[in-house]
């Protein structure tokens, strides 16, 4: 168990639909980062949130947003969904000054039909 | 940018072998970290093993160990001893060392099965 849990576990919705993904990373850590894992694209780094703020943005369409909160968990949306968009999503976290860190959670598989 | 790259789409090695999954990488920065993580048919991404790109020696973790040659730039995997319990998708993947942590660049993978 990494520590980072991740809700729900799995997702089934229809195209056009608004998802949201919700990921609370382990204690202590600061860091989330939201990944994408598909079979065309392999694993892709979707968004960073550090201590509420964006700190990094990757291939995140703009469809897709989230946010970090207070209590530091974070929520990842999904909108306007269409049949690529299913995937695994995997949610990690990490400390301020631990380089050698980063880890993750379960994932949410969702399925869009 | 930062790029990795997983040669092997597939390895089969017999139980109790040896076996090294093979990863290089191409950067500009001078500071860096590599990672390995392993992927079972249950989806979970598990942190097996980290090296930086400072660190004079090999990294080791059990039954892992990581084959790390700067001038190259390969980090390659070595598995010793497989099990049943080994076989899965396995990951290498980098990121640079900016202050405050960043984002991990992932290779397509490896899928490594272990033949009894």
């Amino acid at each position: 168990d990494s520590g980072v849990t991740q809700t729900p576990k799995h997702l089934i919705t229809a195209t056009g639909q608004r998802v949201t993904l919700r990921c609370s990373p382990r204690s202590g850590d600061l860091s989330v980062y939201w990944y994408q894992q598909s079979l065309d694209q392999g694993l892709q780094f979707l968004i960073q949130y550090y201590n509420g703020e964006e700190r990094a943005k990757g291939n995140i369409l703009e469809r897709f947003s989230a946010q970090q909160f207070p209590d530091l968990h974070s929520e990842l949306n999904l909108s306007s969904l269409e049949l690529g968009d299913s995937a695994l999503y995997f949610c990690a976290s990490s400390v301020e000054g631990r380089r050698d860190e980063q880890y993750f959670g379960p994932g949410t598989r969702l399925t869009v039909t | 940018a930062q790029k990795i790259t997983q040669t092997q789409p597939g390895m089969f090695v017999q139980e109790k072998e040896a076996v090294t999954l093979d990863c290089t990488y191409d950067t500009s920065d001078q500071s860096y970290g590599l990672f390995w993580y392993k992927q079972p048919s249950s989806g979970e991404m598990i942190f097996l093993i980290y090296q930086g790109s400072y660190d004079e020696q090999n990294a080791t973790e059990g039954r892992y160990s990581l084959n790390f040659q700067k001038a190259r730039k390969s980090a390659n995997l070595v598995i010793s001893a497989s099990q049943l319990g080994d076989s899965a998708m396995y990951f290498c993947a980098m990121r640079e060392d900016e202050p405050g942590n960043t984002p991990l660049v992932f290779g397509k993978g490896t899928r490594l099965s272990v033949i009894a």
